[in-house]
């Protein structure tokens, strides 16, 4: 069974910084595209950024654009987010989510069970 | 961007009633449409994709149609599993775009 265990999340100062970590396993993790998802409290779900497999094609909501980099390590079956210069509004579970292919128009067949940012002072 | 759009918001339904949740793209997006279902504290859980293709595992009763900017999910007999909030998504274009989610209630 394909599985994706999101970890990193917590407390931020605004401004400051985070990095997620989204470790998957059951799957040749370098043949998928792989995205981060994210949910404020209480709202709907909100695309932030994707990777291809091949890590070649990356791609960002503007919301996050210049602030958060997305990466991928295929030798270590692992995603990350760096989260730097941290508004109030980026507080959400962040979801990583497999893509059903390694690039190109693709839909999140799994999910990981997300990790939560707080970004307060 | 692709705006996605949901309707309705809230849907209050019984036991075994017939529900549809419409779904409208800004532009067209062909067929590259996926829904999800979500539950309380839970992540997403794919039901469709490519607008009516159903998922591995996902029961029957759950059924998608629709393209070019108009889709609709459709449960044709609503279990008391099913009262959940219902996503649709586009991955036609950067960035990937979700509706604003329909809550299904019981009535």
């Amino acid at each position: 069974e394909v599985q994706l265990l999101e970890s990193g999340g917590g407390l931020a100062q605004p401004g400051g910084s985070l990095r997620l970590s989204c470790a998957a396993s059951e799957f040749t993790f370098g043949g998928y595209a792989i995205s981060w998802v994210r949910q404020a409290p209480g709202k709907g779900l909100e695309w932030v950024s994707g990777i291809s497999g091949s890590g070649g094609a990356i791609y960002y909501a503007d919301s996050v654009k210049g602030r958060f980099t997305i990466s991928r390590d295929n030798s270590k079956n692992t995603l990350y987010l760096q989260m730097n210069s941290l508004r109030a509004e980026d507080t959400a579970v962040y979801y990583c989510a497999k893509g059903s292919k390694g690039s190109g128009s693709y839909y999140f067949d799994y999910w990981g069970q997300g990790t939560l940012v707080t970004v307060s002072s | 961007d692709i705006q996605m759009t949901q309707s309705p918001s809230t849907l209050s339904a019984s036991v075994g009633d017939r529900v549809t949740i419409t779904c409208r793209a800004s532009q067209s997006i062909s067929s590259w449409l996926a829904w999800y279902q979500q539950k309380p504290g839970k992540a997403p859980n794919l039901l469709i994709y490519k607008a009516s293709s159903l998922e591995s595992g996902v029961p029957s009763r759950f059924s998608g149609s629709g393209s070019g900017t108009e889709f609709t999910l459709t449960i044709s007999s609503l279990q008391p599993d099913d009262f959940a909030t219902y996503y649709c998504q586009q991955y036609n274009s950067y960035p990937w775009t979700f509706g604003q989610g329909t809550k299904v209630e019981i009535k």
